[in-house]
């Protein structure tokens, strides 16, 4: 089975960095996703990782340790727009993606 | 714009009715996935077609059934509603890089 585990909600304030993390146990690994939702809309993709790593993106990074099961999300610069909420998902056997609940950021100024 | 489409954007219904939600994945894309999120259980995989063919099966009921037809759209029947159905369904689609795309969603809304 699948068991994904992130935090419910953070709070950030404008301009500063976050890390939003996540960890999973799977039966088997095909890569780690991240991706950003705002509330009512549909997910659109941030980030991929299938090698450890860091992947750089612009003002958003993404990190992952296959042997400790474990990424997270970097915004750095943080803007108000950023508020959302923000998807782990592990691709396991074949395509399946499974999602996590999802993180809240709230951006205060 | 994800290039994903979704009808219809919102549907209000009875508990016991069924209803049908359609989705057209971006050109190209041979993938179609259905996602179910509501508010206390997150995004929830239904099921993923390709070209056609059923591919994978995550949480789908028994009451829930789903076809990807030839012109590669696909659509996800919904049977014997229950209030616990009201949800926003989401369907993806995915060529042969890894990521996919998500379509506006459908709020379901069972009364």
């Amino acid at each position: 089975g699948q068991n994904i585990d992130q935090p419910t909600e953070m709070t950030a304030t404008e301009g500063a960095i976050v890390q939003i993390n996540c960890t999973y146990q799977t039966s088997g690994f095909n890569g780690l996703f991240w991706y950003q939702q705002h509330a009512g809309e549909a997910p659109t993709f941030l980030s991929y990782n299938v090698l450890d790593g860091l992947e750089e993106k612009g003002r958003f990074s993404s990190f992952l340790s296959r042997s400790k099961g474990y990424s997270y999300l970097l915004l750095k610069e943080l803007q108000m727009k950023d508020s959302a909420s923000y998807l782990c998902a592990v691709r396991g056997a074949g395509n399946m993606l499974t999602f996590g609940g999802g993180t809240r950021l709230m951006v205060k100024p | 714009d994800s290039g994903v489409t979704q009808t219809p954007k919102h549907l209000i219904t009875a508990t016991g009715q069924r209803v049908t939600l359609r989705c057209s994945p971006r050109s190209g894309d041979l993938s179609v996935y259905w996602y179910q999120q509501s508010l206390d259980q997150g995004l929830q995989f239904l099921i993923q077609y390709y070209n056609g063919e059923e591919r994978a099966k995550g949480n789908i009921l028994e009451r829930f059934s789903a076809q990807q037809f030839p012109d590669l759209h696909s659509e996800l029947n919904l049977s014997s509603l229950e209030l616990g159905d009201s949800a926003l369904y989401f369907c993806a689609s995915s060529g042969s890089n890894n990521e996919q795309f998500f379509g506006p969603g459908t709020r379901l809304t069972v009364l």
